[in-house]
């Protein structure tokens, strides 16, 4: 099944422990993104990866780390998490990045972080 | 102004009805719209592209109006599985498409 997959699904760490949320693709898929969506914001884009070791900033890059060393995963690294990156956090991959391609989103991972 | 701007709703209309949903957005070099659904607190999922020549599948309907910059969604006969955010989606093409992604419609389909 074609599926993107990410863990863990639910997450409560407190400040400044470092995390990591793996995503992982199986259609070999070149485009992968992180999102993270908030009440009132909508879904706004972290970073994204063009295909293996091309990353680039979304919008909203500050705090975020990534890195796409394999075509199927793309991790999403908090060096030290704050309050403020409590949200729902969710993958997803595309065949290039066009626009006209369909993103599959990942199931999405909740973080809360005390 | 926001890039992508939606209703927020909620919009509430009983089994049956016909509802629509607006998406006005800012940039007017945008070449790609989409609408998508997404259930509570699960991921988006691809409900339908939109044509400037518009774009139907069963129930839905999707148009695009460049010159006034905005999509539409109608969603005729409702039904109670319709519940759910309908999330506007436009996109720029540059070295990589950027998606920007309205904040939602929530819908209630009722008895």
């Amino acid at each position: 099944e074609a599926q993107v997959t990410q863990n863990p699904r639910y997450l409560i760490t407190v400040t400044g422990k470092k995390l990591t949320v793996t995503c992982s693709q199986n259609m070999n898929h070149e485009y992968m993104s992180w999102y993270r969506q908030d009440p009132g914001l909508g879904l706004r884009q972290i970073y994204y990866s063009m295909n293996v070791e091309v990353t680039d900033k979304g919008d909203v890059p500050e705090g975020y780390k990534v890195s796409r060393k394999e075509k199927r995963n793309f991790p999403l690294i908090l060096e030290s998490p704050s309050p403020n990156q409590t949200s729902l956090y969710f993958c997803a991959s595309s065949l290039f990045g066009r626009g006209t391609d369909t993103q599959y989103f990942g199931p999405g991972t909740r973080l809360t972080v005390l | 102004r926001k890039e992508v701007e939606q209703d927020p709703g909620p919009f509430n209309v009983p089994e049956g009805a016909t509802v629509a949903f607006n998406c006005t957005y800012s940039n007017s070099a945008s070449q790609s719209f989409f609408w998508y659904r997404q259930d509570c607190r699960k991921e988006p999922k691809l409900l339908m592209s939109v044509y400037s020549s518009g774009n139907e599948d069963g129930r839905f309907t999707a148009q695009l109006n460049r010159a006034s910059q905005y999509i539409s969604l109608l969603i005729r006969d409702s039904k109670l599985s319709d519940s759910a955010t309908y999330l506007c989606v436009v996109v720029n093409t540059g070295t990589a498409s950027k998606l920007t992604f309205g904040t939602g419609t929530r819908l209630q389909v009722t008895l």
